[in-house]
């Protein structure tokens, strides 16, 4: 069954620099999504991205929060200056079509842990 | 202030019972209803969905009920397993690309 995979599982990163997750979503959607869960929370939305462009974002999807599809196959987001209260993990998601029963397929997630 | 985490509201059933989880959403407007399920450090797992237009969807010993009238969703696992041990998060999706997820709720399955 195709899913969404994410690199890295873990990243330990100092407050202040910069990380990088990544993702490769399904190979045929065309609609792709990060979410965060901090430890012990809900799952919350960041950033949906359709088009090479952002579609729409959450108050947490500030100007540290950056998203990118390099090539045809990768999604990446990019969280610079990291603070400690970035730590949480991050799931990728996708999505063929974007009308409502179109099913997003989650990644397994990148646990980020700012230190 | 220091943030809490959510304390999960917690289902125990015995093997073989049938579970409901229940989930009370926010939005009326929404139209698009899923329930994932959520193992321990793994992400979001698609069971079932339900459209606004149906009032019942049943799947593979799953069931999810919605009730727009009090804005109440519920699923039900039948002769619930082992491997249903996690937690289940509701979802609702209103024309916008985004879900939002409920709090969700532990399932805790004992032999």
């Amino acid at each position: 069954e195709p899913e969404v995979t994410q690199t890295p599982s873990h990243q330990v990163t100092q407050m202040g620099q910069e990380v990088i997750l990544r993702c490769v979503p399904i190979s045929n959607h065309l609609y792709f999504y990060w979410y965060r869960q901090i430890l012990g929370q809900k799952v919350e939305f960041l950033v949906s991205f359709y088009n090479n462009e952002i579609s729409e974002k959450s108050e947490i999807f500030d100007d540290q929060f950056s998203v990118e599809r390099p090539d045809g196959s990768n999604f990446t987001l990019k969280i610079r200056s990291t603070k400690l209260e970035d730590s949480a993990m991050y799931f990728c998601a996708s999505r063929f079509g974007s009308s409502s029963g179109n099913t997003i397929y989650f990644g397994e997630g990148s646990w980020l842990t700012v230190v | 202030g220091e943030s809490v985490g959510l304390h999960l509201p917690t289902l125990s059933v015995q093997e073989g019972d049938n579970s409901i989880i229940n989930c009370a959403y926010s939005n009326s407007a929404s139209d698009y209803f899923i329930w994932y399920k959520q193992e321990s450090g793994k992400g979001p797992q698609f069971i079932i969905d339900i459209r606004s237009n149906m009032d019942k969807r049943q799947g593979q010993r799953v069931t999810v009920l919605l009730n727009k009238t009090v804005k109440h969703l519920s699923l039900q696992i039948a002769a619930t397993q082992p491997g249903d041990s996690a937690v289940y998060f509701c979802a609702e999706n209103k024309d916008t690309d985004k879900l939002i997820f409920g709090t969700g709720t532990r399932l805790q399955v004992f032999p």
